[in-house]
């Protein structure tokens, strides 16, 4: 079954440091997603993808996030400065026209 | 007020019970989506619906849109269904809209 893959599976970063987080999406998906979750509360939606551009964000996706599909298969996320409270699980997640397929996410601690 | 409430937060179970786990929203939505979370963080989707009911397996979810109501049922319960099992709308736009879980173990 197709899969959505994301890496690294762990990240450890110093605050104020760049991140770079990476999502393979599946093949002939269309949609991509970003979502992240803090320890111990619910999954939030950060941002969405559609062809080639932002089509939705979230207020926590501030001037700090950005994402980007540089080279048609891979899409990142970037936080160019990270804060303590960027310390989250973050899922990448893709579909078609039906349900979604969720990455088994990032977990980045910042420090 | 939360756009999606869940219940109940947690639940334990014997084997072999009957499972219910309820989910209200409050917006309107063109889809609402059931999602199992296992306890090293992966997030896998169980059911898409819009209208009336599904089932896989021993999963059944319903859908009441004028009620704005669904309900995840498991049949037949085991150990092995424990995990955190995960309500979310498509409230028409591009995003889910999550609710905060239902933690669901099953004691042998």
């Amino acid at each position: 079954e197709p899969e959505v893959t994301q890496t690294p599976s762990h990240q450890v970063t110093q605050m104020g440091q760049e991140v770079i987080l990476r999502c393979v999406p599946i093949s002939n998906h269309l949609y991509f997603y970003w979502y992240r979750q803090i320890l111990g509360q619910k999954v939030e939606f950060l941002v969405s993808f559609y062809n080639n551009e932002i089509s939705e964000k979230s207020e926590i996706f501030d001037d700090q996030f950005s994402v980007e599909r540089p080279d048609g298969s891979n899409f990142t996320l970037k936080i160019r400065s990270t804060k303590l409270e960027d310390s989250a699980m973050y899922f990448c997640a893709s579909r078609e026209t039906g349900g979604y397929t969720f990455g088994s996410g990032t977990r980045l601690t910042v420090v | 007020k939360n756009e999606v409430e869940q219940s109940p937060q947690n639940l334990t179970a014997q084997e072999g019970e009957f499972i219910t786990i309820n989910c209200s929203y409050s917006v309107g939505i063109s889809a609402l989506h059931w999602l199992q979370q296992h306890p090293g963080g992966g997030i896998v989707s169980l059911f898409m619906l819009s209208s009336g009911k599904k089932k896989h397996g021993r999963l059944i979810a319903t859908i009441n849109i004028q009620e704005k109501h669904s309900s995840l049922h498991i049949t037949a319960s085991h150990p092995r269904d424990s995990a955190v099992y995960i309500c979310a709308v498509s409230p028409y736009t591009q995003k889910l809209v999550f609710g905060q879980g239902t933690r669901l173990t099953i004691n042998p």
